[in-house]
């Protein structure tokens, strides 16, 4: 199994800032995925995180709104930029260890945009 | 859009009753997974049934697959107050990139 760390874990924001969110694994994982829950509602994946490249996003999601870093197996961030309140959301880190196998999810980050 | 559909979307049960949920999905998957959320946190994995299995049991879990009518349940048997929480099935619609298509989950409430 693999343990998933996120910082931070909640945040109160202000209206066109940004906010970092990092995603750390306590193993080698090979994916690394990003979602996000909007109130009330299930998981959507944002993006896939690719080690040393560009991440792969999903229909509905562009890197200059969410930029994607992993620089190695075990590490990843999220930026929301320029946030608005409708990016009010819990967003999740996740990894997989190869195969078709279960995926693990970290705790999450709460941000509140205002 | 989100491949799955779960019912019932809430459900509230007296403790030690069994408790049922239902998950649909739309195309042909390698895996079918569920999960349990506590209020907003993060998501706990529960079990991982594959696409050539019927059924699998996990403690007091007990979840099947029926690839051919593209759905799957998940039983919770004997429930207590500590399985208070929503459940979401999520398979893996697009092969080979193992990225979860989630259901929109039922929320699950075991009254003492």
């Amino acid at each position: 199994s693999a343990v998933i760390s996120q910082k931070p874990s909640r945040d109160i924001c202000q209206r066109g800032t940004s906010l970092t969110i990092q995603c750390q694994v306590d193993s080698q994982v090979t994916m690394m995925f990003w979602y996000r829950q909007q109130p009330g509602q299930s998981l959507t994946l944002i993006a896939t995180a690719n080690q040393g490249s560009e991440a792969t996003y999903e229909s509905g999601f562009v890197i200059d709104k969410f930029p994607i870093s992993r620089p190695n197996l075990t590490f990843s961030t999220l930026t929301v930029s320029n946030m608005s309140p409708e990016d009010s959301s819990i967003y999740l880190c996740s990894a997989t260890l190869g195969g078709y196998n279960e995926q693990f999810f970290g705790p999450g980050t709460r941000l509140t945009v205002l | 859009s989100q491949q799955g559909e779960e019912d019932p979307q809430a459900l509230s049960i007296q403790e030690g009753e069994n408790a049922t949920m239902n998950c649909s999905y739309k195309t042909s998957i390698n895996n079918l997974q569920w999960y349990r959320q506590n209020s907003g946190r993060g998501l706990v994995h529960l079990i991982l049934i594959r696409s050539n299995e019927r059924e699998k049991h996990s403690g007091r879990l007990r979840v099947t697959l029926d690839t051919s009518k593209k759905s799957s349940s998940l039983l919770i048997t004997a429930s207590r107050a500590a399985d208070t929480a929503s459940y979401f099935c999520a398979t893996d619609a697009d092969q080979g990139a193992q990225k979860l298509v989630f259901g929109q989950g039922t929320r699950l409430t075991i009254n003492p």
